[in-house]
């Protein structure tokens, strides 16, 4: 079993809709990490949360500590918003001093 | 603002071949990752390092070393180069262990 899962694994939306994006984890962690990349290959760090609730612009990501979840939320979609959305997590425990461990990732197509 | 850097973006080796990667770290951070990202596969930590000294080890092969410098900037260094080493390599930087991490753009490496 992974220690992030994604899902869904792929998600196909019409422009406008809300969409979301759920992770859970089974690791301790510091972090949690929500990354965008584009086909080409360049990710772009979206968030980095340790409690609570995040915005920006249409990008909403939440976390729960205690049933270890998170979810990435992103209201108003557009064709531009397809990409793989990553979860990724740090646990900053022990030997680990802040390397990632990455989901699966979540492939979305907003269609106009 | 600056970005993490990373040089050269395309790199194609033949077997049994040395390949060295570059990665320039956001000004005034310095902790550095490497991760690997292998054809539809999620990345993978490789190690990291700390004010130049390696801080964490994940899955880097005995044939790969790194190292980071004076300036912060790191290299990663590829010997004996298999079909298999053939991905995508990020870097990553923060300002801390425990900061968030921005990513350079990657090396695409082709070992045919």
């Amino acid at each position: 079993k992974n220690e992030v899962e994604q899902s869904p694994q792929n998600l196909t939306a019409q422009e406008g809709e809300f969409i979301t994006i759920n992770c859970s984890y089974s690791v301790g962690i510091s972090a949690l990490h929500w990354l965008q990349q584009h086909p080409g290959g360049g990710i772009v760090s979206l968030f980095m949360l340790s409690s609570g609730k995040k915005k920006h612009g249409r990008l909403i990501a939440t976390i729960n500590i205690q049933e270890k979840h998170s979810s990435l939320h992103i209201t108003a979609s557009h064709p531009r918003d397809s990409a793989v959305y990553i979860c990724a997590v740090r646990s900053g425990y022990g030997g680990s001093q802040g390397n990632l461990i990455f989901g699966k990732g979540t492939k979305l197509s907003v269609k106009p | 603002a600056a970005g993490v850097i990373q040089s050269p973006r395309h790199l194609i080796k033949e077997k049994r071949e040395t390949a060295t990667l570059k990665c320039y770290p956001i000004p005034r951070h310095d902790t550095v990752y490497w991760y690997q990202q292998g054809p539809g596969q999620d990345p993978q930590f490789l190690i990291s390092f700390y004010e130049k000294m390696q801080s964490d080890k994940g899955s880097i092969p005995d044939r790969f070393s790194a190292q980071q410098f004076s300036d912060y900037h790191s290299e990663l260094n590829m010997s004996s180069l298999e079909l298999g080493d053939s991905a995508l390599y990020f870097c990553a930087s923060s300002a801390t262990g425990a900061g968030e991490q921005y990513f350079g753009p990657g090396t695409r490496l082709t070992v045919t």
